[in-house]
């Protein structure tokens, strides 16, 4: 199993550009999420997803939009880029439910937006 | 609003020590998490504890939950120069997991 990836690994935008982060796993786990990490900030929930059509908000979703056609893919759209989007973005998907499960991460896509 | 608050921020510490760093929650939980995240790199799951367990180890990580005071602790035993690393608590439910902000642990040798 490749396990959860993302592309592109590094992205250099300029304001007002639009771009869509690619996510995709194959371990067939239904829950999937975006995050970002900024310095000092830890990580922040964008966006969720909890199967194929359906989506919901997470803690900074503004300037973000989502779909999940399938189980195995979750793109991540910026519609028009902003300087305070500069970030590294993570992809997680989730293993389990209930009380036992654990998420797995991409390896990130670094965000600079000029 | 973040669900996790790490504590210390830093932690710099010689290889064979133990490590301890400290979480606190906001609401109820069904279990904490804890993650590790090398540099440039995302996270990795390293244990879980469900809310009516107190202690839990796994190798040379022992975690304790206190749901009284809404804390848990991440004990690294025996450090090594390879545990650099930030570490991360989680708390929330499978679909929407919130985390902290981090420690991030420096083990020099």
């Amino acid at each position: 199993n490749a396990g959860v990836t993302q592309t592109p690994k590094f992205q250099v935008l300029k304001t007002g550009q639009s771009m869509t982060l690619q996510c995709a796993q194959d371990m067939n786990h239904e829950y999937m999420s975006w995050y970002r990490q900024d310095p000092g900030m830890g990580l922040r929930l964008i966006h969720y997803s909890v199967g194929a059509g359906i989506t919901d908000q997470g803690e900074v979703p503004n300037g973000y939009n989502v779909s999940r056609s399938t189980t195995e893919d979750f793109p991540l759209r910026l519609l028009s880029a902003a300087p305070s989007q500069t970030s590294v973005y993570f992809c997680a998907s989730t293993m389990g439910e209930g009380n036992a499960y654990e998420q797995y991460f991409g390896p990130g896509t670094r965000l600079t937006v000029t | 609003s973040q669900q996790g608050e790490e504590d210390p921020q830093a932690l710099s510490i010689q290889e064979g020590e133990n490590a301890t760093m400290n979480c606190s929650y906001k609401t109820s939980i069904n279990n904490l998490q804890w993650y590790r995240q090398n540099s440039g790199r995302g996270l990795v799951h390293l244990i879980l504890i469900r809310s009516n367990e107190r202690e839990k180890h796994s190798g040379r990580l022992r975690v304790t939950l206190d749901t009284s005071k809404k804390s848990s602790s991440l004990l690294i035993t025996a450090s090594r120069a390879a545990d650099t690393a930030s570490y991360f608590c989680g708390a929330g439910t499978a679909s929407k997991l919130t985390f902290g902000t981090g420690t991030r642990l420096q083990v020099t040798l």
